[in-house]
């Protein structure tokens, strides 16, 4: 099975502020990556796709990028809405796995 | 308007079953891959299971494969989840998903709980 070690496990960031959450993937998973993100009580949402394609209606301040084991989810200009938990996701192959998950708070 | 609604869930007791529905709407479900996707109390997600658009191709988990059965009703525009031989670490919010081009989730329910408790 793909092993996905998600990074930090919690932040807070300022209003405005730029961060980053990572996750590393135990075998090259050749961009199959994707990232959600889930409000306190609510559904995960998905939030990227394919390492770096943005979903419809997410907020352009969300990008995604890496290769081969090591990808990134990056918010420029933390807003109050982005108060969540982050998940990535590897859609390589069987067994579907996800990282434990990304606690971002505001600062 | 993508909408899937899960019922089903409830309290029962360990090595018992239960079987979780999803009814889909605002899509064209017999095309669209489907899956079942879980999240323990204050824990992360789990993958749980999918199936193809006929139904004939499954997958699952380790952790489930041989307890949980992943089936469809096209014509409903519904999925399933029948979970056998319950156990306590089944204990989660069972969430309905729609894969997207790339087998990730891109459409997701509300969830269901299901309480494995004696």
């Amino acid at each position: 099975d793909i092993q996905m070690t998600q990074s930090p496990a919690s932040l807070s960031a300022s209003l405005g502020e730029t961060v980053s959450i990572e996750c590393l993937a135990s075998e090259g998973i050749s961009n199959d990556l994707a990232w959600y993100q889930q409000k306190s009580g609510k559904s995960p949402q998905l939030l990227i796709y394919t390492t770096n394609r943005l979903q419809d209606g997410v907020p352009s301040r969300f990008s995604g990028s890496g290769s081969g084991t090591r990808y990134s989810l990056k918010i420029s200009g933390m807003q109050p809405e982005d108060e969540a938990d982050y998940f990535c996701q590897q859609s390589y192959k069987y067994p579907l796995t996800f990282g434990s998950g990304t606690k971002l708070e505001i600062k | 308007e993508v909408q899937l609604v899960e019922s089903g869930g409830g309290l029962v007791q360990p090595g018992r079953s239960l079987k979780l529905s999803c009814a889909a709407s605002g899509f064209t479900f017999s095309t669209s891959y489907m899956a079942w996707v879980r999240q323990a109390p204050k824990k992360g997600l789990e993958w749980v299971a999918t199936i193809s658009t006929s139904g004939l191709t499954t997958y699952y988990p380790d952790s489930v494969r041989g307890r949980f059965t992943i089936s469809r009703d096209n014509a409903r525009s519904s999925l399933y989840l029948q979970m056998n031989s319950l156990k306590s670490e089944d204990t989660a919010t069972y969430y309905c998903a729609r894969h997207g081009a790339r087998v990730d989730f891109a459409y997701w329910g509300q969830g269901t709980l299901v309480t494995v408790s004696s």
